[in-house]
């Protein structure tokens, strides 16, 4: 079936540690995105990238980075996870066409402590 | 700037009852205006979208949604709640094509027997 595949599902880390949560889609879809979701602040954009190889930063990007090496994978590193980066992060794409919605995936919920 | 509010942090209604739930936006040039629907510990499905033409637009599970231009205004509505609607709805708003789409803080819907 066609979609977003996010690993893993759910992630407890230690303060301090690395930790890169991955993101694979089978649509070809250039454009690809990371949000977090936090209660009473809905989904923020965390980085973007509209084609492989190119990345842009969004509106919550401090503290991870993200890579673009071909179409269809999207890692998000958190290079030394803190507190505050407990959330759920959902990967989406969204395809060319201009009139195309985001697709997301099932999200992975990570909880730093 | 560009920015989604959705009023209606939480509603309840009775099952059977209708359902109208806010979005208003931000946003400089021509919206393309969807919502989101999350069920718990899911992803995010597309309800409906707006792109152009008939400001009323319909969607799955018996969803409808009216654009005005004049209120800046992207309102869900369902005639006939089910208890399955217990959700949360998210409301997002952005340009064509692969851009990134910013999205309100959601609405948490709870459906009373």
């Amino acid at each position: 079936i066609a979609g977003i595949t996010q690993a893993p599902t759910s992630q407890i880390l230690a303060a301090g540690r690395r930790m890169t949560l991955r993101c694979t889609q089978d649509m070809r879809h250039n454009a690809m995105y990371w949000y977090r979701q936090d209660l009473g602040l809905g989904l923020r954009l965390i980085h973007y990238s509209n084609t492989a190889g190119t990345t842009g930063k969004g509106e919550v990007p401090d503290g991870y980075s993200v890579s673009r090496a071909n179409t269809d994978d999207f890692p998000l590193t958190l290079a030394s996870a803190v507190p505050s980066q407990t959330s759920v992060y959902f990967c989406a794409s969204r395809g060319d066409g201009l009139n195309t919605e985001a697709f997301f995936g099932q999200g992975t919920r990570l909880t730093v402590v | 700037a560009q920015s989604v509010t959705q009023p209606d942090i939480h509603i309840t209604v009775s099952e059977g009852a209708s359902l109208e739930l806010r979005c208003n936006y931000s946003y400089g040039a021509t919206p393309y205006l969807f919502w989101y629907v999350q069920s718990p510990g899911q992803g995010l499905q597309l309800l409906l979208k707006y792109f152009s033409g008939d400001t009323l637009v319909q969607g799955i599970k018996g969803f409808e949604a009216e654009f005005k231009r004049s209120q800046s205004s992207f309102n869900l509505r369902k005639p006939s709640v089910h208890w399955s609607d217990a959700a949360e709805y998210f409301c997002a708003v952005g340009p064509g094509g692969y851009n990134k789409l910013i999205f309100g803080a959601g609405t948490r819907l709870a459906v009373h027997p």
